[in-house]
């Protein structure tokens, strides 16, 4: 069965430090990947997404990167944080085959820039 | 491009009657369309998805949801409210090369 993996759960950073978040996937070959940021009282934001490794997407301009360095493994980073990085980061996989589509999402990540 | 509005922030109503939260999308793309829970304090929980088979989606807890393609709807509906159901939901649609976007959220309260 397929599994997701996001660490860590939680995280407080100081405002111009740098982050990492982390998310794999198993029991899938060449997902698609999405890092979505969900901000207090609204929706989820997509930051990126990659069809394959090296191949990042971004949707909107900001202070943060994506990387995809193996095929089920997907990084979000940042080398100064602010205080607008702070949310909710969610890590999501899908692939389309057959005649059924599936999306499964990480348990997220909650992020404080103090 | 594509987006999705859910047109209410927020939807309150009385438990034991019908739910209604509305969600319009627009896709240059024939679109797949989702609708996620997400309770307090947890992750992401798909209700219901629509992948161009029949337009009336059945999925847990009771909920619905209809395919409009005249009207770019994808309207969630549940006869019956209960306590249990109050959470935020989130219409998503998916098109072209896979991309996924959600809407802005509907906070649903359900008062006893």
């Amino acid at each position: 069965s397929q599994t997701i993996h996001q660490w860590p759960a939680t995280l407080v950073q100081p405002v111009g430090s740098p982050l990492s978040l982390e998310c794999t996937v198993e029991g899938t070959s060449n997902p698609n990947l999405y890092w979505y940021r969900q901000a207090a009282g609204r929706g989820l934001q997509l930051l990126f997404y990659s069809v394959g490794i090296g191949q990042i997407s971004s949707e909107v301009p900001q202070n943060l990167s994506a990387s995809r360095p193996q095929d089920r493994q997907f990084i979000l980073s940042s080398k100064k944080l602010l205080l607008s990085d702070s949310g909710f980061y969610l890590c999501a996989w899908s692939v389309t085959g057959g005649w059924e589509e599936k999306l499964f999402f990480g348990s997220g990540t909650q992020l404080s820039v103090l | 491009a594509q987006s999705v509005t859910q047109l209410d922030s927020h939807v309150s109503v009385s438990e034991g009657t019908p739910v209604l939260l509305r969600c319009n999308y627009s896709s240059s793309y024939s679109p797949s369309l989702f609708w996620y829970v997400q309770h307090p304090n947890k992750g992401l929980q798909l209700l219901l998805k629509y992948t161009s088979a029949a337009t009336l989606v059945k999925g847990i807890n009771g909920f619905e949801a209809e395919f409009k393609k005249s009207e770019t709807s994808f309207h969630l509906t549940k006869p019956s409210a209960h306590m249990s159901d109050a959470a935020e939901y989130f219409c998503v649609v998916r098109g072209a090369g896979n991309m996924l976007t959600f809407g802005g959220g509907t906070r649903l309260m359900v008062k006893p």
